[in-house]
C-alpha cells in the first residue's frame, strides 16, 4: 500500500530535549516537505527537500532541522524544542514539483507536546 | 502573497442535507485550487483540485467545487452528506511552477453531521 508514514504519532517532551520525528514513503517519491499544523493557522511548510542532499527552508523554519540522505526518509530534528513548537506535525511527498500531476501524500501526523 | 480564508470555522448540518463549504484566494494570476478532507486521527486526503478549463470540478466520495474567478472563490459542495462526512476541510493553493510543491492553506472548516 502506499503511503506515508510517521513516528512516533504522539511525543511529550520537556524543553530542550533534542528529539527526532521521523518520515518514511515508499513510492519512491522525489519531493518530501513538512507541515506544521495550529489552531487558526492551518498548515504552514517548515522544510522541504527535492531530492536526495537537497533541502530548503519553507515559511517557519526556525528551531527545526531536516536531512535527506535517503529518498524514502525525510526526518524533522528539534534540537531545543521550546513549547511553541507545541503542534500537529505533517510530513508529505509527492512524485515531483508539478502540482497539476504530483498529488501531496500526506502522513497520518505526529502531535508533540513540550512541556 | 497568496493566502486563503475559509470564513466558517465549524458547521453542522443534517444528514442528508447539502452542504457548501466556503473558499476565498487572494492570488495574481489563475491559481492552483485544492480542497483536502483530514478525518479524526488520520492525515490529510485530497478530494479534489482546480487548475484550468471547466470551472466545475468533480471529486471523490460525491463532493464537486466551482471556481469563480470573479468572486475569488472555490466553494465546495455535496448535494447530501452523509455521517462519515464529519471532518476538518482544508481549502489549500498553489503558485504556478517555482522550486517549491508548496501548499497554502486555509484555516479549515470543522463539519459536524447530526443524525
Amino acid at each position: 500500500e502506499a503511503q506515508v508514514t510517521q513516528n512516533p504519532r504522539y511525543l511529550i517532551t520537556v524543553t530542550g530535549k533534542k528529539l527526532t520525528v521521523t518520515c518514511s514513503q515508499n513510492m519512491n517519491h522525489e519531493y518530501m516537505s513538512w507541515y506544521r499544523q495550529d489552531p487558526g493557522l492551518g498548515l504552514r511548510q517548515i522544510y522541504y527537500s527535492m531530492n536526495v542532499e537537497v533541502t530548503d527552508k519553507g515559511d517557519v523554519p526556525e528551531g527545526y532541522k531536516v536531512s535527506r540522505k535517503e529518498k524514502r526518509n525525510f526526518p524533522l530534528i528539534l534540537e531545543s524544542p521550546s513549547p511553541n513548537q507545541t503542534s500537529l506535525y505533517f510530513c508529505a511527498s509527492s512524485r515531483g514539483l508539478s502540482q497539476i500531476t504530483d498529488t501531496q501524500y500526506f502522513g497520518p501526523g505526529t502531535r508533540l507536546t513540550v512541556l | 502573497a497568496q493566502s486563503v480564508t475559509q470564513p466558517d470555522i465549524h458547521i453542522t448540518v443534517s444528514e442528508g442535507a447539502s452542504l457548501e463549504l466556503r473558499c476565498n484566494y487572494s492570488y495574481g494570476a489563475t491559481p492552483y485550487l485544492f480542497w483536502y478532507v483530514q478525518s479524526p486521527g488520520q492525515g490529510l486526503q485530497l478530494l479534489l483540485k482546480y487548475f484550468s478549463g471547466d470551472t466545475l470540478v468533480q471529486g471523490i466520495k460525491g463532493f464537486e467545487a466551482e471556481f469563480k474567478r470573479s468572486q475569488s472563490s472555490f466553494n465546495l459542495r455535496k448535494p447530501s452528506v452523509h455521517w462519515s462526512d464529519a471532518a476538518e476541510y482544508f481549502c489549500a493553493v498553489s503558485s504556478y511552477g517555482g522550486a517549491t510543491n508548496k501548499l497554502i492553506f486555509g484555516t479549515g472548516t470543522l463539519l459536524a453531521v447530526q443524525p
